[in-house]
């Protein structure tokens, strides 16, 4: 596609509640990165794809967040019994290779009440 | 891991003034880009410079790999430059300068 694309733009859940965030990345683009946003903040690293593997985990929360990309292109967020502490916007971008320049999609605002 | 500050926090100008935005980093480089968060939150690109000087209409970025350091130069300011404008380094992001260009 001409840009990252994520999917939905907004999501309110119920705290506890499962939740999948999507992320299609600019076509041809290897590398995949999601983020995290808070308010006043500046986007905090999560996980990096080099084509289907996540090189890097290691921003990871805890055990209730999992990204997969099994194709190696559309990639899923997924994060169980979400918390109110969750609420962020999940920012998502893709590069022709690892860590070249990095495109970011519009993100995914996540509400959990 | 990598560590990266930006300086200042806040900045307020009248339209028309010039500004130097400031990224400092604690490694050695080999990824470094500047973003323009807009009032939506999209993350813009602005440079991708981990090294030397770029040039784009009014703005222009400057590395000095060898110092740690990136300065972003925004000329003749505008309202519509205003927003958040974050260095990353190794897609570390810092905390940004929030830029706000009165009438």
């Amino acid at each position: 596609g001409a840009g990252v694309s994520q999917t939905p733009s907004n999501k309110v859940t119920e705290k506890g509640k499962y939740v999948e965030l999507r992320c299609d990345p600019i076509s041809g683009h290897t590398a995949l990165y999601w983020y995290r946003q808070s308010l006043g903040q500046g986007p905090e690293f999560l996980i990096y794809f080099q084509g289907t593997g996540a090189a890097d985990d290691s921003g990871l929360p805890n055990d209730r967040f999992f990204a997969v990309r099994p194709e190696g292109s559309v990639s899923t967020l997924k994060i169980q019994r979400t918390e109110r502490g969750d609420s962020a916007v999940y920012l998502c971008a893709s590069s022709w290779g690892g860590l070249t320049e990095a495109f970011f999609g519009q993100g995914t605002r996540l509400t959990v009440v | 891991g990598i560590q990266v500050e930006q300086s200042p926090p806040d900045l307020i100008l009248q339209e028309g003034a010039n500004s130097t935005l400031r990224c400092n980093f604690s490694d050695s480089v080999n990824n470094l880009q500047w973003f323009h968060q807009n009032p939506w939150g999209q993350l813009i690109n602005l440079f991708y410079i981990p090294s030397g000087t770029k040039q784009n209409g009014r703005l222009s970025a400057t590395t000095v790999a060898t110092e740690r350091y990136s300065l972003l130069y925004i000329s003749s300011s505008q309202t519509t430059d205003s927003g958040v404008y974050f260095c990353a380094v190794e897609l570390v992001f810092g905390k940004g300068t929030k830029l706000t260009v009165n009438p």
